[in-house]
């Protein structure tokens, strides 16, 4: 069984700092991974969408790689701002069946102090 | 602004109360499901609806009773809850199950159970 991890569950920089958030997961039998964002009491916002067969996505200052084999996922976010303070969730999408089969983490809570 | 609809944004009901939750989505998916973020806990799928039918029930208790009564309209019928229930339910769609697109979220409806 799928099983997605996001260590730190919280993490708090000062403004200005580059971060990594970490997600990983059991079974590198994926089609393919996306980061979530998710603001206190709302829904979520899909970030980035990886397919299995890629590395990297990029967009504006977030970069989120993905390393099958070791079943890892990083969202690297530049020059972090207040305005990005909120939960980021990772998740994957197995092989077989639809689109809402997203096996979740729980999610790194981010908090960027001015 | 998702295209994804929830009302209410928030509900406190009593565990012998009867009442509705209601999506609507403007985005001409086809699929439309219902989701239960609990504190502390990955996002559980409840509900799968493909073409207004429903495809899947993953272990959901009666108490809770899915409608679709179109593509563009889900809705989730609460009766006799208990305080466990207390989450946010997320509702999400997507252009349709097979084709594994991106899952659009609402914003959730908070719901108490006292």
């Amino acid at each position: 069984k799928q099983e997605v991890t996001q260590i730190p569950a919280a993490l708090s920089v000062p403004e200005g700092e580059n971060l990594v958030l970490n997600c990983s997961f059991t079974d590198s039998a994926i089609y393919n991974l996306q980061w979530f964002r998710q603001d206190p009491g709302k829904g979520l916002t899909s970030l980035l969408l990886i397919q299995s067969s890629q590395r990297e996505q990029t967009s504006g200052r977030l970069n989120a790689s993905l390393d099958k084999s070791s079943g890892r996922s990083t969202l690297y976010i530049a020059a972090s701002q207040p305005g990005d303070s909120a939960t980021y969730l990772c998740a994957v999408l197995p092989p077989q069946g639809g689109s809402e089969k997203l096996v979740f983490g729980k999610g790194t809570k981010l908090t960027v102090n001015p | 602004e998702t295209g994804v609809t929830q009302t209410p944004r928030h509900l406190v009901m009593g565990m012998t109360n009867k009442k509705s939750l209601k999506c609507e989505q403007h985005l001409g998916h086809n699929a439309m499901y219902w989701y239960k973020q609990s504190a502390k806990k990955p996002l559980e799928l409840m509900f799968v609806y493909n073409f207004k039918e429903q495809t899947e029930n993953n272990s959901v208790p009666s108490r809770f009773s899915p409608e679709c009564p179109n593509s563009s309209h889900l809705f989730l019928h609460l009766h006799t809850l208990q305080p466990e229930d207390s989450a946010l339910y997320l509702c999400a769609s997507s252009q349709d199950r097979a084709g594994r697109n991106t899952i659009y979220f609402g914003e959730g409806s908070w719901l108490t159970v006292v």
